[in-house]
């Protein structure tokens, strides 16, 4: 079986400020990984994936995040927060049943 | 637009009522899903379907039921709604379930069992 945790369920950063998202992820088979956002009264929209090619991967928006399989981590990072970075992320992992299993979540709020 | 189209956008619903959720897409994915959003819970996989003319069930597929009669539409259905069903529900498709290029999800539907 497979699962996630994301560590923080709300990160506030000042705007311009690197942002960091954490998670950590548990899989019976070499995971493959995703990241969503999720803006308020819409959607999950795909940020970025690892798919067992490079372990840094960059997104939209000027995301990225490293896979560690030392840590069994997938953190997201942004070296400078933008107002309209405010959202929810969601880290999510596919496991061995294709099926993608999906963290909690973590609201990020970017003060002025 | 390319997507996934979900309706109602919002429902209030009595107890007891049955109550259909639709979801249509027109990207000819073979994969579709159905989670259910609710706070400090994150998205819960209620049904999915690998294909047209097959589902499967989630982690929370109690008081749900799904058909795919088509590749482009998977309606979720709640026979007897609880106040508990109170969520918001989002509706995804993928590719192949095979594949790792990410679910597409619609805007969601939020029902409310009162």
């Amino acid at each position: 079986a497979q699962s996630v945790t994301q560590l923080g369920s709300h990160v506030s950063v000042s705007e311009g400020a690197l942002v960091l998202l954490r998670c950590n992820y548990s899989s019976s088979v070499p995971p493959y990984l995703f990241w969503y956002v999720q803006y308020p009264n819409q959607g999950l929209q795909l940020l970025l994936k690892y798919t067992s090619a490079a372990t840094l991967v960059k997104g939209i928006n000027g995301f990225e995040a490293e896979f560690k399989k030392s840590e069994t981590s997938f953190h997201l990072t942004k070296p400078s927060a933008h107002m309209s970075d405010a959202a929810e992320y969601f880290c999510a992992v596919r496991g061995s049943n294709y099926k993608l299993t999906f963290g909690k979540g973590t609201l990020l709020t970017v003060n002025p | 637009i390319a997507g996934i189209t979900q309706a109602p956008t919002s429902q209030i619903l009595a107890a007891g009522r049955r109550m259909t959720l639709r979801c249509t897409q027109d990207m000819r994915h073979n994969a579709m899903y159905w989670y259910r959003q609710d706070l400090g819970l994150g998205l819960r996989l209620i049904h999915y379907s690998n294909t047209a003319g097959t589902t499967g069930k989630g982690e929370v597929p109690d008081g749900y039921s799904v058909s795919r009669a088509n590749t482009d539409d998977f309606p979720l259905t709640l026979a007897s709604a609880v106040p508990s069903q109170t969520s918001v529900y989002f509706c995804a498709s993928s590719e192949n379930p095979g594949l790792s290029l990410g679910y597409t999800f619609g805007s969601g539907t939020r029902l409310t069992v009162v």
